[in-house]
């Protein structure tokens, strides 16, 4: 099983939908739980980091299930600034705090 | 906010040569940087942890002796990738650690062995 796996996508949306990532993570001790969004050839940028209360920033919304190692990733009334892949990182437990990054979904909103 | 400049950006080298990639934070002192490469539509990979003073921890299936890393400073990481190939082309990007949430990128460089 890989560490963290992602919805496989591409996801193809009109502007203005709701959109919903999935993730899930092998390692139940791991602590630190965050959404990048890569734009293409460029660096990962931080998009939220995920807490087990769940948390929202604007029209986005993180959700963390310890139980189930599951985390997601809502986006509403979708824009074409959007477009991007959205990767799925955890913090690697017993390391010097490294991430471990899935293999991201993409997302593309088209007009 | 804290910056990591990376450079270069982008590199085409011939074969069996060797490239240098820098990693610079700007404005805070970074004890440990991780060196990541991303394949087309793969997942960045770490490749290896370098602390300030001290020799880097590989990845399995990295070579060090291949991708040799240098930590000299507290605001300078070095990836040197020797005798590339073909096969070592690829997006390294590194990163530094702030502590356990904070995590910032550089811009990464795309090298491309011809």
């Amino acid at each position: 099983r890989k560490e963290v796996e992602q919805d496989p996508g591409p996801f193809n949306v009109p502007e203005g939908a709701t959109v919903a990532f999935n993730c899930t993570y092998s390692n139940s001790a791991s602590q630190s739980f965050f959404w990048y969004r890569q734009d293409c050839r460029k660096e990962p940028k931080l998009l939220m980091s995920v807490y087990s209360s769940g948390n929202e920033d604007g029209r986005f919304t993180a959700q963390l299930n310890r139980a189930s190692q599951y985390i997601s990733l809502l986006i509403r009334d979708s824009k074409l600034s959007d477009s991007a892949t959205y990767l799925c990182v955890v913090n690697g437990v017993g390391s010097q705090g490294n991430l471990i990054f899935g293999k991201g979904t993409k997302l593309s909103v088209k007009p | 906010g804290a910056v990591v400049s990376q450079h270069p950006s982008w590199v085409i080298c011939k074969s069996g040569t060797s490239v240098k990639i820098e990693c610079r934070s700007l404005d805070f002192q970074a004890t440990t940087m991780f060196w990541y490469r991303q394949f087309p539509k793969q997942s960045l990979m770490l490749m290896a942890t370098s602390n300030e003073g001290s020799k880097a921890t590989y990845e399995q299936g990295v070579e060090k002796d291949k991708f040799l890393i240098n930590h000299a400073s507290l605001t300078l990481s070095t990836l040197t990738v020797t005798s590339a190939h073909p096969e070592d082309s690829s997006f390294y990007i590194c990163s530094a650690s702030q502590g356990p949430d904070g995590y910032t990128f550089g811009s990464g460089t795309r090298l491309t062995v011809v």
